[in-house]
C-alpha cells in the first residue's frame, strides 16, 4: 500500500540555521506529493506541492524536490526563523479506484530558538 | 473571512456521553474531510464526503457517524464517547467532487476533545 515516513522530531536548530526535513514514500504509480505546516493551535496550511518527477515545489522560502529514484521529497530550507517553528507533515495524493486519496506522514515537528 | 470554522475547540467528555462536532465551510467547496490527530499517528481519514449527499468511511470510522446536511456543513458524531476517542479533530474541505481531486485543501482550527 501506500506510505509515507517522516522522523517524528523534535528537530531543534538555532535561527539563521539550514533546515531538511526528510521525507520518502512507498507508491505504485505516479503520485503527487505535499508538504503542509501545521502552526501551534490550528490546522494544517498547504506548504508547497509537486506533481511530477523532478518537479520542484516552493514556498516562503521553502523548497522541497520529486526525486522518483530515490522515492524522495524532502523539504528544505536555507535560514530558518524563530516563526517557522511548527509541525511539517510530508503527504501522499494519489488516484485510486476513481479517487484522489492523501497519504499523511506522522508529522516533523521543527523548533527554532533565537 | 473566508475558510473551515469548527466548533467547539475545546470539550470534555465522560465516557458513554454523546456528542456532534460541527464544521461549516463558505469556499463552496465539494469536499469535505474529518481527521483525528493523535501523537505518533499524523492525521488519519475518520470519514469523508466527496460531495453534497454523500458520505463514505476512511481509515479509522467506527464509533463515529457523519451528516453532510448541505454543501457548507459537515458534522460528526460520537453516539457513546469512549476514552481512545481523546484527540485532536479536524475538519478540512476541497474543491474535489466526486474523485476528491486535490484533497483537503482548508484545514479548521481543530477541536481538542477528551473522554474521561
Amino acid at each position: 500500500g501506500n506510505s509515507v515516513t517522516q522522523m517524528e522530531g523534535p528537530v531543534t536548530l538555532s535561527e539563521e540555521a539550514f533546515l531538511t526535513i526528510n521525507c520518502t514514500y512507498t507508491a505504485t504509480g505516479y503520485p503527487s506529493l505535499f508538504w503542509y505546516v501545521q502552526y501551534p493551535g490550528e490546522g494544517l496550511q498547504l506548504l508547497l506541492k509537486a506533481t511530477k518527477a523532478d518537479d520542484k515545489g516552493s514556498n516562503k522560502g521553502f523548497e522541497a524536490t520529486y526525486r522518483k529514484e530515490t522515492t524522495s521529497f524532502h523539504l528544505e530550507k536555507g535560514s530558518v526563523q524563530v516563526s517557522d517553528s511548527a509541525v511539517y507533515f510530508c503527504a501522499l495524493f494519489r488516484n485510486s479506484g476513481g479517487y484522489q486519496k492523501v497519504t499523511f506522514g506522522i508529522g516533523t515537528k521543527l523548533q527554532v530558538i533565537p | 473571512n473566508a475558510g473551515v470554522t469548527q466548533t467547539p475547540k475545546f470539550q470534555v467528555l465522560k465516557t458513554g456521553q454523546s456528542m456532534t462536532l460541527q464544521c461549516a465551510q463558505d469556499m463552496n467547496h465539494n469536499s469535505m474531510y474529518w481527521y483525528r490527530q493523535d501523537p505518533g499517528m499524523g492525521l488519519r481519514l475518520i470519514y469523508y464526503s466527496a460531495s453534497e449527499g454523500t458520505t463514505d468511511k476512511g481509515e479509522v470510522p467506527n464509533g463515529y457517524n457523519v451528516s453532510r446536511l448541505n454543501k457548507r456543513e459537515f458534522s460528526l458524531r460520537l453516539e457513546s464517547a469512549a476514552p481512545s476517542q481523546t484527540s485532536v479533530y479536524f475538519c478540512a474541505s476541497g474543491v474535489g467532487g466526486v474523485t476528491l481531486r486535490g484533497g483537503p485543501q482548508h484545514f479548521g482550527d481543530g477541536t481538542r476533545l477528551s473522554i474521561l
